[in-house]
């Protein structure tokens, strides 16, 4: 597509109800990124994937947080029991990949608000 | 860890300039980034420097100094449409970026 999709724009649930975030990058982009933006902190690095392998997960706060890519392209983000401090905006971006910075600017998509009740 | 830092709000005058200072203390650097973001909407990229200089780019530019870890975003001219956020990022390794929280610029008439 034309830019990085995320859906849904917003999601209210419940406390201890699970939830899943999908991300479609841009087409062509082998690097994916999730991050969390929570009210006056900077984005919150989660997870990023080469291709579909998650080299590095370390930004996950807890094992409730997972995520999948699949066919190099669609990820999805899934919280389970959610908790109110999970409650943020969660972003995807997407990259073209390679080392150089030039090769590797984000693209971000506009995000999913999540609120648990 | 990462530290960067940015002031939190800034206030100018339409027509004016204004100078977003992000300052870091990154284990690693491979690039300083600054985006755009309009409340509810994706941050948008606006400039990337990896070597010392400035990088001009129509009314924004952006400017690097490694050794100081100093970076600044220029807006020239500004209009109302730049009220926005300004986030500054660091990408100290391969791939991963880190950010400031962000100055949030509103622009009077």
């Amino acid at each position: 597509g034309a830019g990085v999709s995320q859906s849904p724009s917003n999601k209210v649930t419940e406390k201890g109800k699970d939830v899943e975030l999908r991300c479609d990058p841009i087409s062509g982009h082998t690097a994916l990124y999730w991050y969390r933006q929570s009210l006056g902190q900077g984005l919150e690095f989660l997870i990023y994937f080469q291709g579909n392998s998650a080299p590095d997960k370390s930004g996950l706060p807890s094992d409730r947080f997972s995520a999948e890519r699949t066919g190099g392209s669609v990820s999805t983000l899934t919280i389970q029991r959610t908790q109110q401090e999970d409650s943020a905006v969660y972003l995807c971006a997407s990259s073209m990949g390679g080392l150089a910075a030039s090769k590797n600017i984000q693209y971000f998509g506009a995000g999913t608000r999540l609120s648990v009740l | 860890g990462q530290n960067i830092d940015q002031p939190t709000e800034m206030t100018a005058t339409e027509g004016a300039i204004v100078q977003i200072n992000c300052t870091y203390q990154t284990s690693g650097f491979n690039g300083l980034f600054w985006y755009q973001q309009h409340a509810g909407e994706a941050p948008t990229f606006l400039s990337y420097n990896v070597l010392d200089g400035l990088e001009e780019k129509g009314r924004f530019s952006s400017f690097l100094s490694r050794s100081k870890g100093y970076s600044y975003l220029l807006l020239k001219e500004l209009q109302m449409k730049d009220s926005a956020s300004y986030l500054c990022a660091v990408r100290d390794g391969d791939y991963k970026l880190s950010f400031g929280a962000g100055t949030t610029v509103t622009v009077r008439a």
